[in-house]
């Protein structure tokens, strides 16, 4: 019974270059939250999805960031021409449609991203 | 105001001491009342929760939820070194948007 799966795990890039962020939710879940969190810093929430909807990217900074959750496949955050403030860990989770059960929500490992 | 604050810490204790973990929050529309455990480089875990008002157990660890004065509060008894860890509150109002807490980093010591 796999939990939240988040790859890769650890992820260097170099300013201005692409990263992409995957997460496949927990099976019987079709609801994933994207979180960010800056070392002893707690979870900031940036975007909440179903499959093939955003439901929620209020807490997505308005360039550079998308998010998307296709039919197939997993979660992917992308994050484009990165920058040395990106330098953070993301962590996805995911959970129940809203409505089931207590809203409680399983997180994945997160992959920490580096900027150099 | 930030609609949920937590002293981040760093709170350390002996092995064996009564940890109290506090969170006010200003939202009177939240119901659920979560706990999470993070471990130093891992993804948060659920560690429990309450519904409303009240106080629920599990375990070596309480859960209590004063809705009057929007205050929560964890409490670990007999606390262990494996207990070190970062302890966020997390209230919501039933929908999905969950607001985390700083958290609170505890240190047991042996």
């Amino acid at each position: 019974n796999a939990g939240v799966m988040q790859n890769p795990r650890h992820l260097v890039r170099r300013r201005g270059q692409e990263a992409r962020l995957r997460c496949s939710p927990m099976k019987g879940h079709s609801h994933v939250y994207w979180y960010r969190q800056l070392p002893e810093e707690g979870l900031k929430f940036m975007v909440y999805l179903q499959k093939e909807n955003i439901i929620d990217e209020s807490g997505m900074p308005k360039e550079r960031f998308s998010a998307e959750f296709p039919k197939e496949g997993p979660s992917i955050l992308r994050i484009q021409q990165v920058v040395r403030g990106d330098s953070a860990a993301y962590f996805c989770a995911s959970s129940l449609p809203q409505g089931a059960g207590s809203g409680e929500q399983y997180f994945g490992p997160g992959t920490r991203l580096t900027v150099t | 105001q930030k609609e949920v604050e937590q002293d981040p810490g760093p709170l350390s204790v002996p092995e064996g001491a009564i940890v109290s973990l506090n969170c006010t929050y200003s939202n009177s529309a939240f119901q659920y009342f979560m706990w999470y455990r993070q471990y130093s480089r891992k993804g948060p875990e659920l560690l429990m929760y309450t519904y409303s008002s009240g106080n629920k157990e599990d375990g070596r660890f309480t859960a209590q939820v004063d809705k009057s004065s929007k205050y929560i509060s964890l409490f670990i008894r007999d606390s262990q070194p494996s207990d070190s860890a970062t302890y966020l509150c997390a209230p919501h109002t039933g929908g999905f948007k969950t607001i985390f807490g700083a958290g609170t980093r505890l240190f047991v010591k042996a």
